[in-house]
């Protein structure tokens, strides 16, 4: 069957400017996450989705960041005003069988200039 | 706070045995996952072990000791294409997942 999806691969923007990142996840995978990824480095967990429960914001460093997951599949993960330091490799992952096995997009790499 | 530890590289022959170490400190524990990712990739899970002991699939297995608050992976029979980084994650705050920084295993032919 199809995996999850993530669009678009590549996105090069302006400082300041706002981008949109999308991500399909597997169909009836429940769950849904955001991590981010800089060169060389682990994942760092932005956000959690949960079937209809209110999302785990927990990881989202700042209020520029924002996500949202509509009728509990696709979901787009929302940076406002971006920044340099936004540059690096969102991945989305979603999950039917709980947290440990997490079956992962190709990610979006973004790059601000 | 809680915190991963794995080998920032580990070098191996093609066709020898790796291990690669993982020690973990978390508040609580709830088990520890093995993912592969290679360069330009998304990782891939390969392995969960909650309980003490060792979990084998083909030729990786993993290994927990939660007493020890350390795991492993072992790859056997090791092959050009299991070169890549793998990470080690554990679970944090509530359905978070707190990864290593992870392991680059570069293979010798």
């Amino acid at each position: 069957g199809a995996g999850v999806s993530q669009s678009p691969s590549n996105k090069v923007t302006e400082k300041g400017k706002d981008v949109e990142l999308r991500c399909d996840p597997i169909s009836g995978h429940t769950a849904l996450y955001w991590y981010r990824q800089s060169l060389g480095q682990g994942l760092e967990f932005l956000i959690y989705f949960q079937g209809n429960s209110a999302p785990d914001k927990s990881g989202l460093p700042s209020d520029r960041f924002s996500a949202e997951r509509t009728g509990g599949s696709v979901s787009t993960l929302t940076i406002q005003r971006t920044q340099q330091e936004d540059s690096a490799v969102y991945l989305c992952a979603s999950s039917l069988r709980g947290l440990y096995e997490q079956y992962f997009g190709p990610g979006t790499r973004l790059t601000v200039t | 706070g809680q915190s991963l530890e794995q080998p920032s590289e580990v070098t191996a022959v093609e066709g020898a045995i790796v291990q690669i170490n993982c020690t973990y400190q978390t508040s609580g524990f709830y088990g520890l996952s093995w993912y592969q990712q290679h360069d330009g990739g998304a990782p891939t899970f390969l392995s969960y072990n909650g309980l003490d002991g060792l979990e084998e699939t083909g030729r990786f297995s993993s290994f927990l000791s939660r007493s020890d608050s350390y795991g492993y992976l072992l790859l056997q029979e090791l092959q050009m294409k299991d070169s890549a980084s793998y990470f080690c994650a554990v679970r944090g705050g509530n359905y978070q997942l707190i990864w290593g920084a992870g392991t680059k295993l570069i293979i010798k032919p």
